[in-house]
């Protein structure tokens, strides 16, 4: 069974930074490209970040570029997001998400939430 | 950026009933659209993709259409698990956008 279990969402202040982990399971994950997409409250999806399964290609939003990094750890199972000079308006649900052939997302983890607040 | 939008913003329907929603495209996506179901407090699921093709275990009552710049999500008769928030997704070009959603709710 797939499964994608988010960690590391928290409060922070703005202008902090925070690394969202999300662990694999189920699938071979280095074959995998990997995704990040947020959900602010109430909201709907917005799209973040991708890395491909060897990590040899990576994309960013516009909102996130220069401020966020995605790697991954293929050994460990583990995709990761580090973000920095953290805003209010990145608050918001973390979602990992992997990709189905095509850039679409097939599976989803729960979430993790990222709250930006002083 | 390709902005998708939605509609209606909610459809109140009852069980049985076929519920259609609407993506519009602000430029042309070829056949390069999914659909997504989100229930509250969980992650999106993934339900059509490339326009018409249902996803792994979706039931037959879900079907996708269109081309181009216009496209419909249609469920044939309504079960109570089916109401729930809709997104439609393009991946036609950089960024991935996803659209403002469709809630189903019961009317």
């Amino acid at each position: 069974e797939v499964q994608l279990v988010e960690s590391g969402g928290g409060l922070v202040q703005p202008g902090g930074s925070l690394r969202l982990s999300c662990i694999a399971s189920g699938f071979t994950f280095s074959l995998y490209t990997m995704h990040w997409v947020r959900q602010a409250p109430g909201t709907g999806l917005e799209y973040v970040s991708a890395i491909t399964g060897n990590g040899d290609s990576i994309y960013y939003a516009n909102s996130v570029k220069g401020r966020f990094t995605i790697s991954r750890d293929n050994s460990k199972n583990t995709l990761y997001l580090q973000m920095g000079s953290l805003r209010p308006d990145d608050m918001a649900i973390y979602y990992c998400a992997r990709e189905r052939a095509g850039y679409y997302f097939d599976f989803w983890g729960q979430g993790t939430l990222v709250t930006v607040s002083s | 950026e390709i902005v998708l939008t939605q509609s209606p913003d909610t459809l109140s329907l009852s069980p049985g009933e076929r519920a259609t929603l609407s993506c519009r495209a602000s430029q042309s996506v070829s056949s390069s659209l999914a659909w997504y179901q989100q229930k509250p407090g969980q992650a999106p699921r993934l339900l059509i993709y490339d326009t018409s093709n249902r996803a792994t275990g979706i039931p037959a009552r879900f079907s996708g259409s269109g081309s181009g710049t216009d496209f419909t999500l249609t469920i044939s008769s309504l079960e109570p698990e089916d109401f729930a928030l809709y997104y439609c997704q393009q991946r036609s070009n950089w960024p991935l956008t996803f659209g403002g959603g469709t809630k189903v709710e019961i009317k």
